[in-house]
C-alpha cells in the first residue's frame, strides 16, 4: 500500500499571501495525483487531478506541480474563503485509493 | 447540474446493519465508476469502496477495513448506489461520502492492453453513521 505523507498538519497565512502545501508518496505514483478542498458541511472539492490539471471551475490561483513522490499544490494570494482542510490522494497504484492525513490552512 | 446526495445514515448499535444510499441527477450514471470514502472523526480520509460501470463489468474493489462486510451495488436504471453495512464496529463511525470517479485511459505497451486511473471529480455532502451501543 501507497503511504502519502502531507506537510505541514497545519498552516496559517494571511490573505494575499501564498500557501504551499507539500505531498510525499512513499513510493513513486507518476503523475497520478489528486488534490481535493474539505470545508465543514460542504461537499468537498476536486481541486486538480493528474498532479497540475485544476478541475473545472477551480480558481487560477489553485495550481499543482510535481511526480514522482514529491508533488506541491500552491494557493497564490490566498482568500478567506480558501480556508479548510487539503488532502492529496494517490490514483497511481490501487486498491486502495491512499490519501494523506491532510493540511489545515488556517487564514490568519 | 452534478448532484450526489446520500441517505441512509444514523446512529446503530455495534453487530448490525446499515444500508447507505447515494442518489445521483445531472450525469448518466451508468456511464461512470463510484466510490465510498468516509472521514472518521478528528482523522482524515479513508477510502472503503469502488465499483466499475458495467462495460468493466460492475466489479467491485474494498479496503481491507471493511472487507467481508460491507457490498457496494448499483441501480443504473434509477442512478443510485448503495453501501450494505454488515457487522459494523465501534470503528465504523464516520461521514460517508459518495463519490464519482471519472477515468484517464492510458494505452499499454501491448496491443488491447489499458491502465484506467480514476479520480473522484464530484462528491456528495455525506451522511453520518454512529456505531454505539
Amino acid at each position: 500500500e501507497i503511504v502519502m505523507t502531507q506537510s505541514p498538519a497545519t498552516l496559517s497565512v494571511s490573505p494575499g499571501e501564498r500557501a504551499t502545501l507539500s505531498c510525499r508518496a512513499s513510493q513513486s505514483v507518476s503523475n497520478n495525483l489528486a488534490w481535493y478542498q474539505l470545508k465543514p458541511g460542504q461537499a468537498p472539492r476536486l481541486l486538480i487531478f493528474g498532479a497540475s490539471t485544476r478541475a473545472t471551475g477551480i480558481s487560477a490561483r489553485f495550481s499543482g506541480s510535481g511526480s514522482g513522490t514529491e508533488f506541491t499544490l500552491t494557493i497564490s494570494s490566498l482568500q478567506s474563503e480558501d480556508f479548510g482542510t487539503y488532502y492529496c490522494q494517490q490514483y497511481n497504484i490501487w486498491p486502495p485509493f491512499s490519501f494523506g492525513q491532510g493540511t489545515v490552512l488556517e487564514i490568519k | 447540474e452534478v448532484q450526489l446526495v446520500e441517505s441512509g445514515g444514523g446512529l446503530v448499535q455495534p453487530g448490525r446493519s446499515l444500508r447507505l444510499s447515494c442518489t445521483t441527477s445531472g450525469f448518466t450514471f451508468g456511464d461512470y465508476a463510484m466510490s465510498w470514502v468516509r472521514q472518521t472523526p478528528g482523522k482524515g480520509l479513508e477510502w472503503i469502496s469502488f465499483i466499475r460501470n458495467k462495460v468493466y463489468g460492475g466489479t467491485t474493489e474494498y479496503a481491507a477495513s471493511v472487507k467481508g462486510r460491507f457490498t457496494f451495488s448499483r441501480d443504473d436504471s434509477k442512478g443510485i448506489a448503495y453501501l450494505q453495512m454488515n457487522s459494523l464496529k465501534r470503528e465504523d463511525t464516520a461521514v460517508y461520502y459518495c463519490t464519482r470517479q471519472d477515468v484517464e485511459v492510458v494505452p499499454g505497451a501491448v496491443f488491447g492492453q489499458s491502465f484506467h486511473y480514476y479520480y473522484m471529480d464530484v462528491w456528495g455532502r455525506g451522511t453520518t453513521v454512529t456505531v454505539s451501543s
